[in-house]
């Protein structure tokens, strides 16, 4: 069946812009993650949503990043003012249930501020 | 505080040979710890899991091996193929929903 989609694959924006990132989780997933990934190193936890709330944004780095999932399924990471470190591949994930079970990832949306 | 890391950044072994790539995590809360490989421009992809209340499980070529004792965590591929070279991370779980990923290893497969 098909996979977590990220669309899109590249974003190259400028500094200060506004950029939407999306992702589709596999059908019937209930859990969705946002996680950031540097170069070099491990993908970081942004958000969790189970549902359509957000069950633990604790890992956004500040109020420009704000994630949504008003139906339960699809969900876009918005990002305001970007700056040069935003930059990073945003990795979108999906879950079964969340509680204890192993994530299934997209390929990422590499997103470039210039 | 919550941390995951990894003993190697990177790994070389000759084809056909066994690998083993080791972890260290820090929170004793932890009961859920997953191995993931990435590809280069892929996301992570799920190879093994294993709970706390066990200290070994076994794959398709793939063992995980848990020492809760010592927070130490291991994942071994037998006959190790070109194919297995990636950035290993392992990640793990505290209270059920968040996942916490390390640095990561490369695993290098000379032919």
């Amino acid at each position: 069946g098909a996979g977590v989609s990220q669309t899109p694959s590249n974003k190259v924006t400028e500094k200060g812009k506004y950029v939407e990132l999306r992702c589709d989780p596999i059908s019937g997933h209930t859990a969705l993650y946002w996680y950031r990934q540097s170069l070099g190193q491990g993908p970081e936890f942004l958000i969790y949503f189970q549902g359509t709330g957000a069950a633990d944004d604790s890992g956004l780095p500040n109020d420009r990043f704000f994630a949504v999932r008003p139906e339960g399924s699809v969900s876009t990471l918005k990002i305001q003012r970007t700056e040069r470190g935003d930059s990073a591949v945003y990795l979108c994930a999906s879950s079964f249930t969340g509680d204890n079970s192993p994530l299934h990832f997209g390929n990422g949306t590499r997103l470039t501020v210039t | 505080g919550e941390s995951v890391g990894l003993h190697l950044p990177t790994l070389s072994v000759q084809e056909g040979d066994n690998s083993i790539i080791n972890c260290a995590y820090s929170n004793s809360a932890s009961d859920y710890f997953i191995w993931y490989k990435q590809e280069s421009g892929k996301g992570p992809q799920f190879i093994i899991d294993i709970r706390s209340n066990m200290d070994k499980r076994q794959g398709q070529r793939v063992t995980v091996l848990l020492n809760k004792t010592v927070k130490h965590l291991s994942l071994q591929i037998a006959a190790t193929q070109p194919g297995d070279s990636a950035v290993y991370f392992c990640a793990e779980n505290t209270g059920g929903f968040k996942t916490i990923f390390g640095a990561g290893t490369r695993l290098f497969v000379k032919a």
